[in-house]
C-alpha cells in the first residue's frame, strides 16, 4: 500500500502568518490527494480534493498544490479557528491511505 | 443538511463482538458508497471497510478481513459494521463516511469509540 508521510509533525505559527504543510507519497498518486482538518473531539472535515479543489464552504485562504508524490497545503493567513490537525489522504491506489498528520499550533 | 450519526460503540472483550450502526440523512443514500474509517488515539485515520450503494460489493482492509462485516439497509438509510474476534488494536474511534465517487470522504459522522479490553 502507498505510505503517506507528512511534515513537519508540528508547525508553530502566529495568527495572521502563512502556514505551509507537506505531504509525500511513497509512489505517484497523480492528483488523487485530499486534505482534511480535524479539531479535538471532532470528525475530520474535507478541505481539498483532487490536490487543489476546495470543498464546498472552505475559505479561499486554504489552497492545495502538487501532483505525483509531492503535495502542499497552504493556509495563507492563519485564523484562530485554523489551529488544528491536518491529514492528507491518497485515493489513487487501493486501499486509500492517510498520513499521520501535522498539528498546527499557536506560536 | 447531510448528517451521519454513529452508535453502538463501547467496551468489547478480546475475542468478542460489537455491532456499529450509522444512520444518515440529507442525501440520496443508495446513490453512494459508504465507508467505515477508524482512528486510534494519537494516530492518523485508517480506512476499514466499504460497501457499494447497492450493498452488493464490499471491501476490507487486510487488518480486519475475515473478522469485520460491512452491510447496509437502504430502506433505513443505515450502514452497519459487525465486528467479531475483537483485538486490542481494534481500539479506536470509528467513523462512518460518505464516498462521493472517487475514494475520498466528503462527509463524516462524529464517531463512536470502541475500546477492546478485558
Amino acid at each position: 500500500e502507498i505510505v503517506m508521510t507528512q511534515s513537519p509533525a508540528t508547525l508553530s505559527v502566529s495568527p495572521g502568518e502563512r502556514a505551509t504543510l507537506s505531504c509525500r507519497a511513497s509512489q505517484s498518486v497523480s492528483n488523487n490527494l485530499a486534505w482534511y482538518q480535524q479539531k479535538p473531539g471532532q470528525a475530520p472535515r474535507l478541505l481539498i480534493s483532487g490536490a487543489s479543489t476546495r470543498a464546498t464552504g472552505i475559505p479561499a485562504r486554504f489552497s492545495g498544490s502538487g501532483s505525483g508524490t509531492e503535495f502542499t497545503l497552504t493556509i495563507s493567513s492563519l485564523q484562530s479557528e485554523d489551529f488544528a490537525v491536518y491529514f492528507c489522504q491518497q485515493y489513487n491506489n487501493w486501499p486509500p491511505t492517510f498520513g499521520q498528520g501535522t498539528t498546527v499550533e499557536i506560536k | 443538511e447531510v448528517q451521519l450519526v454513529e452508535s453502538g460503540g463501547g467496551l468489547g472483550q478480546p475475542g468478542g463482538s460489537l455491532r456499529l450502526s450509522c444512520e444518515v440523512s440529507g442525501f440520496t443514500f443508495n446513490n453512494y458508497a459508504m465507508s467505515w474509517v477508524r482512528q486510534a488515539p494519537g494516530k492518523g485515520p485508517e480506512w476499514v471497510a466499504d460497501v457499494s450503494g447497492t450493498g452488493l460489493s464490499t471491501y476490507y482492509a487486510d487488518s480486519v478481513k475475515g473478522r469485520f462485516t460491512i452491510s447496509r439497509d437502504n430502506s433505513k438509510n443505515t450502514v452497519y459494521l459487525q465486528m467479531n474476534s475483537l483485538r486490542g488494536d481494534d481500539t479506536a474511534v470509528y467513523y462512518c463516511a460518505k464516498v462521493p465517487g472517487p475514494y475520498f470522504f466528503d462527509f463524516w459522522g462524529r464517531g463512536t469509540l470502541v475500546t477492546v479490553s478485558s
